[in-house]
């Protein structure tokens, strides 16, 4: 079965740039898209189509999809956007999520 | 508006069922594709079962085949996870999740979530 794998957790400081990888075999011939959660509430898409951006999410969020890595790019990040975020793939079959990176802001 | 409303979870033993529901509203409910998708306790996002717009395609994750029905009555905008043989390990948040223009599997909408809590 498709897997994909993310790295649990990510430290930046406020106003740096995070970057959350999440890998996957031969993952750029597919769709990458990202979702982040905060405690308590439902997901939120972030990124779909590896790099586009839904209506209402700033900016500063971006993402890329080639080989076998996706990676979702925060650029001045802030406070709010510590979170878990989850990248997710359609393998043809199923849909498959990556195990989820902890986005600490410090 | 878009909402996305499940019910029916609880707690049951192991080897019983539950059927989740999700009632929708505000968007043309048989025109999209639907998930279920699930959340452990303290744990990721895993995929359950999916089922396209006019109810005739399903599909599932291997952990749930064969155990796990999904379906949707498309008069009453309404998705349904049919769950048996439970185990403990399928104790988890169950969200309903609606794509968006982006891809069947591209979800842009979630529901709040139902509680399943498999445990004697």
């Amino acid at each position: 079965s498709y897997e994909l794998t993310q790295s649990p957790s990510v430290s930046v400081s406020p106003g740096q740039t995070a970057s959350i990888t999440c890998s996957g075999d031969k993952l750029g011939d597919k769709y990458a898209c990202w979702y982040q959660q905060k405690p308590g509430q439902s997901p939120v898409l972030v990124i779909y189509q590896d790099n586009k951006r839904p209506s209402g999410i700033p900016e500063r969020f971006s993402g890329s999809n080639s080989g076998n890595t996706a990676t979702l790019t925060i650029s001045g990040t802030q406070a709010m956007d510590e979170a878990d975020y989850y990248c997710q793939a359609w393998d043809g079959s199923t849909v498959v999520f990556g195990g989820g990176t902890k986005l600490t802001v410090l | 508006e878009v909402q996305l409303l499940e019910s029916g979870g609880g707690l049951v033993q192991p080897g019983g069922s539950l059927r989740l529901s999700c009632a929708a509203s505000g968007f043309t409910f048989s025109s999209y594709a639907m998930s279920w998708v699930r959340q452990a306790p303290g744990k990721g996002l895993e995929w359950v079962s999916a089922i396209s717009g006019s109810g005739g395609g399903t599909f599932y994750a291997a952990s749930v085949k064969g155990r796990f029905t999904i379906s949707r009555d498309n008069s009453k905008n309404t998705l349904y996870l049919q769950m048996n043989r439970l185990r403990a390990e399928d104790t988890a948040l169950y969200y309903c999740a609606k794509p968006g223009d982006y891809g069947d599997y591209v979800y842009d909408y979630w529901g709040q979530g139902t509680l399943v809590t498999v445990s004697s």
